[in-house]
């Protein structure tokens, strides 16, 4: 049984650049969540994708987008890249079509801005 | 913003003792649960309580939720050099039966275990 798999694991990109982070989730599962970990800080909620459609989103700037394809998979993509977006991405994903309150995250992808 | 608030910061122990990590948060909650984090690694999901269960068990860990005061706890038994990771507390404030909407985390607990 897959779990959730996130490529790159690891990023380095200059202020201004755009970058593209993707998640593949568990298997069965048809929901993604997105989450933003700064150095020891708690991930901070991102959006969250459903049915390809964005269904929650929490307080992060439209530079912040995403995706969710038909095979459930989705990507982050985040524009115009400041150093403060240096941070820990994290992918979650669950079951909403079945009502399940369980997220389960991948390994992350670790970003760095200079 | 971040809702949980782990108490304490950081906590060291001698491998057998109990480690006993606290949860307060803010607003109403459908459920709360508990994730391991291993070194800036992935989560690993722990165990999730009810907002109408006070308490639950898996294997040696054990938590346990008050909505009254808003806070929850979890105990790990005989704790390993290997529960060494931060322990986050996450709510999740979903209002509706169809399925989690997002989690607010903590800061978390650093737990250090010493063999």
């Amino acid at each position: 049984d897959a779990g959730v798999t996130q490529s790159p694991t690891h990023l380095i990109k200059t202020r201004g650049q755009q970058v593209t982070l993707r998640c593949s989730p568990k298997s069965g599962h048809d929901t993604v969540s997105w989450y933003q970990q700064a150095l020891g800080q708690g991930p901070q909620f991102i959006f969250q994708y459903y049915e390809e459609e964005e269904r929650q989103r929490g307080n992060f700037p439209d530079r912040f987008s995403g995706h969710q394809f038909p095979n459930y998979s989705s990507e982050l993509n985040v524009n115009a890249l400041l150093l403060g977006d240096s941070a820990l991405y994290l992918c979650a994903s669950s079951l909403k079509g079945q009502g399940s309150y369980e997220q389960y995250f991948g390994p992350g992808t670790r970003l760095t801005v200079t | 913003s971040q809702q949980g608030e782990e108490d304490p910061q950081a906590l060291s122990i001698q491998e057998g003792e109990n480690a006993t990590m606290n949860c307060s948060y803010k607003t109403s909650i459908n459920n709360l649960q508990w994730y391991r984090q291993n070194s800036g690694r992935g989560l690993v999901h722990l165990i999730l309580i009810r907002s109408n269960e006070r308490e639950k068990h898996s294997g040696r860990l054990r938590v346990t939720l008050d909505t009254s005061k808003k806070s929850s706890s979890l105990l790990i038994t005989a704790s390993r050099a290997a529960d060494t990771a931060s322990y986050f507390c996450a709510t999740d404030p979903s209002q509706t039966q169809g399925g989690s909407e997002k989690l607010v985390f903590g800061k978390g607990t650093k737990l250090t275990v010493n063999p």
